[in-house]
Order: structure tokens, then C-alpha cells, then sequence
């Protein structure tokens, strides 16, 4: 049964730290997606990779936040220096784009605690 | 960009009763568009989708219309059960290949 996995799926850390979350999609997507959960903005979209290149990160604060996709099962997502306004949780989706339609598969999401 | 409106926030109805969930897109070349069911705890999935060709979907109690001249959508769920109870999203897909979401509507089924 194909999923997407994310690692961790609960991380508490102190202002200031770095944070890595790691994503690994599903064997065979083409494209996939970070998004931050937050109660007040919903679903929020950070940055996405289609064939493992970056074609939007205008979502990111860039002087804190970084995506990148070394290879195909993974896609990773940093913080640093995390900041208390960064606690969300934070989901990554893959997908087979094929044209102008296609589902997304969440993993299961990264719960961020940043105190 | 993309913007996407969804309302109502929260819904709550009896069990048994009909949910309807409307969302507005301002992108017109926007041509897809599905609806999440985000349940505690887990990530989004896909319940239903409709392309800009077709104006009318339906899956079992699920169904989803779309006006492409007044840029809406809507999801309709009939026959309300308490499993239904969750956040649902509504997304559209335009030519940039980015997922836009709605803000989300809690929707509670009262036994």
C-alpha cells in the first residue's frame, strides 16, 4: 500500500534550533508538495518540486526556511533558526501530474512545537 | 495569483440531513477541482474531483457541481452520517501546476 511517509510526526524544540523534516513520497510521483497547517491560514503552501526541481518556493520565508529534494524518495524541509510563530503542522503531498488534473496523497503530517 | 473562498467555516447538521460546502476561484484558466476530507489527526484526502469540461459529479452520497462562468463549486454530501464529521477542503489546479486550498470548512453531524 503506497504512502507517503513523514518523518518526525512529532518534534518540540526550543527557539533558535534547527528542525529537519523529512518526506518521502510515493515511488514514481512527479511532484511534490510542503504545505504548513496552521488553525488561522488553513492549508498553506511553502514550496513544491515537479521532477525533483523546485518551481515554487514563494511561499517560504527565505531567510529561514529551505526545500530541497536531493533525490527522488526524498524531500526535505529546514528551519533555521526556528522561530515560536513557525508551530504548525507541517504536511507533504505527491502526485503524478499528468496534464491539468491529478490527486494528491498527504502523509500524515509533522506536528512542529517550537517554544 | 489563485484565490480561494469557502464557506461556510463551520457547518453542523442533523444526521441524515444534506451538507452543502461552496467555494469561489478567481483564476479563470483554473480547470480542476477536487475536495479534501481531512479527518483528526491525519492528513487531507481525496474524496471527489470535477474538470472544468463537466458540470456535474456524483459518487454514491457525494457529489460536486461547478459554474464555470460565475468561477464556483460546490459539494453536496446527502444522507449525513456521523463518520462524515471532518475539516473538507476544496482546491483548484490551474495552469501553474499549484494546488490553491480553501480555507477549510468544519463540518459536525449531530446524532
Amino acid at each position: 500500500d503506497a504512502r507517503v511517509t513523514q518523518t518526525p510526526r512529532d518534534k518540540v524544540t526550543e527557539m533558535g534550533q534547527e528542525v529537519t523534516m523529512r518526506c518521502q513520497p510515493i515511488l514514481g510521483h512527479n511532484t511534490v508538495f510542503w504545505y504548513r497547517q496552521t488553525m488561522m491560514q488553513g492549508l498553506e503552501l511553502l514550496a513544491y518540486f515537479r521532477n525533483r526541481a523546485p518551481l515554487d518556493d514563494s511561499g517560504m520565508p527565505k531567510d529561514r526556511f529551505s526545500a530541497e529534494m536531493p533525490d527522488a524518495t526524498l524531500a526535505t524541509l529546514k528551519i533555521q533558526p526556528s522561530e515560536p510563530r513557525d508551530s504548525a503542522v507541517y504536511f507533504c503531498a505527491s502526485g503524478d501530474l499528468v496534464g491539468t488534473a491529478g490527486e494528491l496523497f498527504f502523509g500524515e503530517g509533522s506536528r512542529l512545537t517550537v517554544l | 495569483g489563485e484565490n480561494v473562498e469557502q464557506h461556510p467555516s463551520t457547518l453542523s447538521v442533523q444526521e441524515g440531513d444534506s451538507a452543502v460546502i461552496k467555494c469561489t476561484y478567481s483564476d479563470s484558466a483554473s480547470n480542476y477541482f477536487p475536495w479534501y476530507k481531512q479527518e483528526l489527526g491525519k492528513g487531507p484526502q481525496l474524496i471527489i474531483d470535477i474538470r472544468s469540461n463537466v458540470g456535474e459529479k456524483k459518487d454514491q452520497r457525494i457529489a460536486v457541481t461547478l459554474n464555470k462562468t460565475a468561477k464556483h463549486f460546490s459539494l453536496h454530501i446527502t444522507e449525513t452520517q456521523p463518520e462524515d464529521s471532518a475539516v473538507y477542503f476544496c482546491a483548484s489546479l490551474g495552469n501553474g501546476q499549484n494546488f490553491v486550498f480553501g480555507p477549510g470548512t468544519r463540518l459536525s453531524v449531530l446524532p
